[in-house]
């Protein structure tokens, strides 16, 4: 079956630039969370989405980073005027009980 | 925010031997996992422990849920060469918030 996917795989940008990665969680998974995950390090929440409705977004760094689930499935976690310290792999993660299923994450790298 | 302190950094083991692996914090959980990572993708999970002072194995891994409800341990048996990887402690908090704190991890190299 499918698990978590997430594209792209690898995105370069230039500083100032503005991204958006895209995570299509399991079919059917309500809960749906981004991790940022900076190298040699382990992931640190983001924000979670119950459904549409974005229940938690405590660990956004800044004000630069949106991330959005509007019909409840795919979501999208944008990142505008993108700063090196953005660098990262960005993790999705869906659930439907207690056990987190990860995608392959996006490697973003901010030159 | 919460900190999960995992060690060691990194281990160098021959194949077979035992591996041990453990995870502190200041802070009380109520659910220890661990996680092993494969270079360019996402943690999968290894065992979840949901109770203080319970111990779950997987196969050959074996994991403990500390009793003070503010450390657990991997260990892994007669390791393999697909044991190499990065495990990560990760842990949920008292507050119900579903998103998960993770450890630094710790780096396995098996070595035939």
């Amino acid at each position: 079956g499918a698990g978590v996917s997430q594209s792209p795989r690898y995105k370069v940008a230039k500083r100032g630039q503005d991204v958006a990665l895209r995570c299509d969680p399991i079919s059917g998974h309500v809960s749906l969370f981004w991790y940022q995950q900076a190298l040699g390090q382990g992931p640190e929440f983001l924000t979670y989405f119950q459904n549409e409705a974005q229940l938690d977004k405590s660990g956004l760094p800044s004000d630069r980073f949106f991330a959005e689930r509007p019909e409840g499935s795919v979501s999208t976690l944008k990142i505008q005027r993108t700063q090196q310290e953005d660098s990262a792999v960005y993790l999705c993660a869906s659930s439907q009980g207690e056990e987190q299923f990860f995608g392959p994450g996006t490697r973003l790298t901010v030159l | 925010g919460q900190q999960l302190n995992q060690s060691p950094q990194s281990m160098f083991i021959q194949e077979g031997e035992d591996v041990s692996m453990n995870c502190t914090s200041s802070s009380i959980f109520n659910t220890w996992l661990w996680y092993k990572q494969d270079p360019g993708e996402g943690p999968v999970l290894l065992i979840a422990l949901y109770k203080a002072g319970e111990l779950t194995s997987n196969g050959r891994l074996t994991a403990q849920f500390g009793i003070t409800r503010k450390d657990s341990f991997l260990n892994i048996s007669a390791s393999i060469p697909s044991d190499v990887g990065i495990y990560f402690c990760a842990a949920r908090d008292q507050t119900g918030a579903n998103n998960l704190f993770f450890g630094t991890g710790t780096r396995l190299t098996v070595i035939p």
